[in-house]
């Protein structure tokens, strides 16, 4: 079975500073990665996925991620935190299952940023 | 317009009772799922709807029941509430196996 851990359960940057959140894996293949951001009272949003081909994923808000296989890690990074990334970052692993993508989160990451 | 939306959004009832969670999503996607977060904010798998048949069924209490009318519909009906139960409630869905969009959540506190 799939599963997902991410090291660091809190994380505090001062604005400006880059920001790295570590995740490692576990999938007998190739698996479907994401990074989904919480902010509090709210829901999931899709910062950014991998599933094949540039092992160096673009997402929004300014977040890249590096799928390395030798690694089993997908790290989420950003060169310069602003104020309101502080949230919870969870990684993801995605399993293709009857026609969906069954999803193993990590326990998550919580930022915070000093102003 | 709203992807994938959740009603209610807070829902406060006492142990024993029977409630519903329901969401629909107007991206035209066929697959449905529940995720369970709890109080540490883990998030876990529940159920998942694939062109309203049941494809994904974890290790959930039978007083879960998850019911899909229409592909755009997935309702989750919870019999004799327990205090454990209390936690948030995530739809989400998705076309294949692309990306899952999550709801907003419903917040479920029993008393």
């Amino acid at each position: 079975a799939q599963s997902v851990t991410q090291p660091d359960i809190h994380i505090t940057v001062s604005e400006g500073a880059s920001l790295e959140l570590r995740c490692n894996y576990s999938y007998g293949a190739t698996p479907y990665l994401f990074w989904y951001v919480q902010s509090p009272g709210q829901g999931l949003q899709l910062l950014l996925k991998y599933f094949s081909g540039d092992t160096l994923v673009q997402g929004i808000k300014g977040f890249e991620a590096e799928f390395k296989r030798s690694q089993s890690s997908f790290n989420l990074r950003k060169p310069s935190v602003h104020w309101s990334d502080a949230a919870e970052y969870f990684c993801a692993v995605g399993v293709l299952t009857g026609g969906g993508n069954k999803l193993t989160f990590g326990t998550g990451t919580q930022l915070k940023v000093e102003l | 317009d709203t992807a994938v939306s959740q009603t209610p959004k807070y829902l406060v009832t006492q142990m024993g009772n029977d409630k519903s969670i329901k969401c629909e999503q107007n991206l035209g996607h066929d697959t449905m799922y529940w995720y369970k977060q709890d109080s540490k904010k883990f998030l876990k798998i529940m159920f998942s709807y694939n062109n309203k048949e049941l494809i994904i069924n974890e290790t959930v209490p039978n007083r879960f029941s998850p019911k899909s009318p229409d592909k755009a519909h997935l309702n989750l009906h919870i019999n004799s509430l327990e205090l454990g139960d209390s936690a948030v409630y995530f739809c989400a869905s998705t076309a294949g196996g692309e990306t899952q969009y999550f709801g907003p959540g419903t917040r479920l506190l029993v008393l």
